[in-house]
């Protein structure tokens, strides 16, 4: 069946644009997750939803960061004013129960790769 | 915050070798532990996952383990091969919330 989509794949923005990043999870999860991956760093967590609501905001960076999800399935990461510290590979995971108490494995997409001039 | 350290963080071996990669959570109140697999370029790949109740999990080659009271796991790879080269990842969230913290990965490079 289908994995984690997401788009664009690649996205190159002027600093001070903002962006919209797409996430379509595995169809059926309820768990999705977000993630940022700089050159050279290890993954950071942004947020996770679990249907349509975020009880997890804590690793969103600063208030240009949001994210909503909609029908329990696509989410949206919105980076308002991108700075060039913004670049990095976004990552979606979705997983098909919420990971902590009810665990599962997380099914990841193959991310958007977004420069910031 | 739980800081999480995987060693090596490079690793280049020759085909056929077994190897071990290493995971330790400053927090050892982790949940559960997940090893991914990245190629280059490319998103994670799920290898294993250990349960809350589990201590270790197989999958082909690859077995991994958990010591939540010392809060480390390591994944054991049998007879490498040049197609396991990748960079592994070792992540787990806390008892209490859901989010997954990664280790920086350890960079695997089997030579034939």
């Amino acid at each position: 069946g289908a994995g984690v989509s997401q788009s664009p794949s690649n996205k190159v923005t002027e600093k001070g644009k903002d962006v919209e990043l797409r996430c379509d999870p595995i169809s059926g999860h309820t768990a999705l997750y977000w993630y940022r991956q700089s050159l050279g760093q290890g993954l950071e967590f942004l947020i996770y939803f679990q249907g349509n609501s975020a009880p997890d905001k804590s690793g969103l960076p600063s208030d240009r960061f949001s994210a909503e999800r909609t029908g329990g399935s696509v989410s949206t990461l919105t980076i308002q004013r991108t700075q060039q510290e913004d670049s990095a590979v976004y990552l979606c995971a979705s997983s098909l129960l919420p990971g902590g108490l009810i665990t599962d494995t997380q099914y990841f997409g193959p991310g958007t790769r977004l420069t910031v001039l | 915050k739980q800081e999480v350290t995987q060693i090596p963080a490079a690793l280049s071996v020759p085909e056929g070798e077994n190897l071990v990669l290493n995971c330790s959570f400053t927090d050892s109140a982790i949940y559960n532990l997940q090893w991914f697999r990245q190629d280059p370029g490319k998103g994670l790949t799920s290898l294993l996952l250990i349960q809350s109740s589990q201590r270790e999990q197989t999958s082909g080659r690859l077995n991994a383990s958990l010591d939540k009271s010392s809060g480390r796991s390591t994944l054991y790879i049998a007879a490498s091969q040049p197609g396991d080269s990748a960079t592994y990842l070792c992540a787990g969230p806390p008892n209490t919330g859901n989010q997954f913290y990664f280790g920086t990965g350890t960079s695997l490079t089997v030579i034939p």
